[in-house]
């Protein structure tokens, strides 16, 4: 139990077009959602909490107008990335905390690797 | 926010060793992980230990809340134990914060 999947797994798109992320809770509830964002050879670094039917709440230094997240139920959030640049090359992991369960325990997504060219 | 250190930023081990894996973490939490990242990128779950200690095979954590450290064992080490292991936490905000991570390298 408490898997969390991500679409797509990998994804390459020219600079200047938008790409949708989609994060889900495939076999439980999620309360809130996490986002982060990994450079090569660092750690994750959290871009925004979401809770469903609520606005996501964004860390300081990353732009909410160039990453749109929704969190649509309680199984689904998005993260998209718009007009996107290289320097947004990155790989998005979302992890997901099972409502019900161990107080904010994490499950993780298997992250999906964007390339921008 | 929550600050957390995690030591020794690399470490290399024969196979069949023994290490010891710190956290540090600046305030109270009320959720203390561990993590496997694999050489694919995704986090394995190892233990959900915001206090107390756990078991699990060759792995093992403790988690001294009021001194705010958590200690990750790995016993009899193994080559496919090599990757980078994480601490996350999350606050009392319900913000989660993760460590720079320790790259441990198995040699056979």
């Amino acid at each position: 139990g408490a898997v969390v999947s991500q679409h797509p797994s990998w994804v390459i798109c020219k600079s200047g077009t938008s790409v949708k992320i989609e994060c889900r809770s495939l076999d439980f509830q999620a309360t809130t959602m996490f986002w982060y964002r990994q450079f090569p050879k660092q750690s994750l670094m959290l871009m925004a909490t979401s809770n469903e039917g609520s606005k996501a709440t964004y860390e300081q230094g990353v732009e909410k107008d160039k990453f749109l997240i929704n969190h649509a139920s309680l199984t689904l959030s998005t993260l998209t990335v718009t007009s996107a640049h290289p320097e947004d090359s990155s790989f998005y992991i979302c992890s997901a905390i099972f409502r019900g369960g161990s107080f904010n325990e994490q499950f993780f997504g298997p992250g999906t690797r964007l390339t921008v060219l | 926010g929550i600050q957390v250190e995690q030591s020794p930023p690399d470490l290399i081990l024969q196979e069949g060793a023994n290490s010891t894996l710190r956290c540090n973490f600046s305030d109270s939490v009320n959720n203390l992980q561990w993590f496997h990242q694999n050489p694919w990128g995704q986090l394995i779950n190892l233990f959900y230990i915001p206090s107390g200690t756990k078991q699990n095979g060759r792995l093992s954590a403790t988690t001294v809340a009021t001194e705010r450290y958590s200690l990750l064992y790995i016993s009899s080490s193994q080559t496919t134990d090599s990757g980078v292991y994480f601490c996350a936490v999350v606050g009392n905000a319900g913000k989660s914060t993760f460590g720079d991570g320790t790259t441990l390298t198995v040699k056979p």
